[in-house]
């Protein structure tokens, strides 16, 4: 499979614990981006990278929240104390080199449930 | 903000019916690049189309179909003899800045047998 891998798929985490999401992109892509969706709503964007370095941040990206993407390859989500506002899928997507306009492809998300 | 509005929330048709999916999209930009996905069950945002607003074209690939007008910043997509297949929650969305795309609310679709 060449497209865009998430891990894990569902999380069940207790209120307060730390979490992490892997992404490993499309290989030849250079761009790799995070958004969150909420039941009902569109997603919506968090940060993005291009190669290893993080060049955007959405203020919706609270002090809890860090991204990385060492070597430029996969990406790690990570968010600390969690609470239940944060239940919700979160989304990693891959570009090729020329970013979003040359179209944005999904993994299948994890779903995060804080209880 | 730059809005993308799917006024549609939910559409439920018989299949083989037709079934137009409307977008508006907000934007003061002269270049931008607007994009149907498709997101059933599963969860996978699946790519559809990509129009960058140079190209006012309509265009076709099988059953679907896509009607882009700048006039009226819409860019609706139609599914021609819809399939059960078809049900899905369906996004558009813009590009704003350089990277980040922001989507409309969906339009969730249901094809009954």
């Amino acid at each position: 499979d060449t497209g865009v891998s998430q891990d894990p798929r569902h999380k069940i985490t207790k209120r307060g614990q730390n979490v992490t999401f892997r992404c490993d992109p499309i290989s030849e892509h250079n761009r790799l981006y995070w958004y969150r969706q909420t039941l009902g709503q569109g997603p919506e964007f968090l940060t993005y990278f291009q190669n290893e370095a993080q060049l955007e941040k959405s203020r919706l990206l609270s002090d809890r929240f860090s991204a990385e993407r060492p070597k430029g390859s996969f990406s790690t989500l990570e968010i600390q104390r969690t609470e239940q506002g944060d239940s919700a899928m979160y989304l990693c997507a891959s570009s090729p080199r020329g970013g979003a306009p040359h179209g944005a492809f999904f993994g299948q998300g994890t779903r995060l449930t804080v209880v | 903000a730059q809005k993308v509005t799917q006024a549609q929330t939910e559409i439920s048709v018989v299949e083989k019916e037709d079934v137009t999916l409307d977008c508006v999209y907000e934007t003061r930009d002269t270049t931008y690049y607007l994009f149907w996905y498709k997101q059933p069950p599963s969860g996978e945002l699946v790519f559809l189309i990509r129009r960058n607003s140079f190209d006012e074209q309509n265009e076709i690939s099988g059953r679907y179909s896509w009607n882009f007008q700048k006039s009226t910043s819409s860019f609706n997509f139609t599914i021609t003899a819809s399939q059960v297949v078809d049900s899905a929650v369906y996004f558009c969305a813009r590009i704003q800045g350089a990277q980040k795309l922001v989507f409309g609310q969906g339009t969730r679709l249901t094809i009954n047998p």
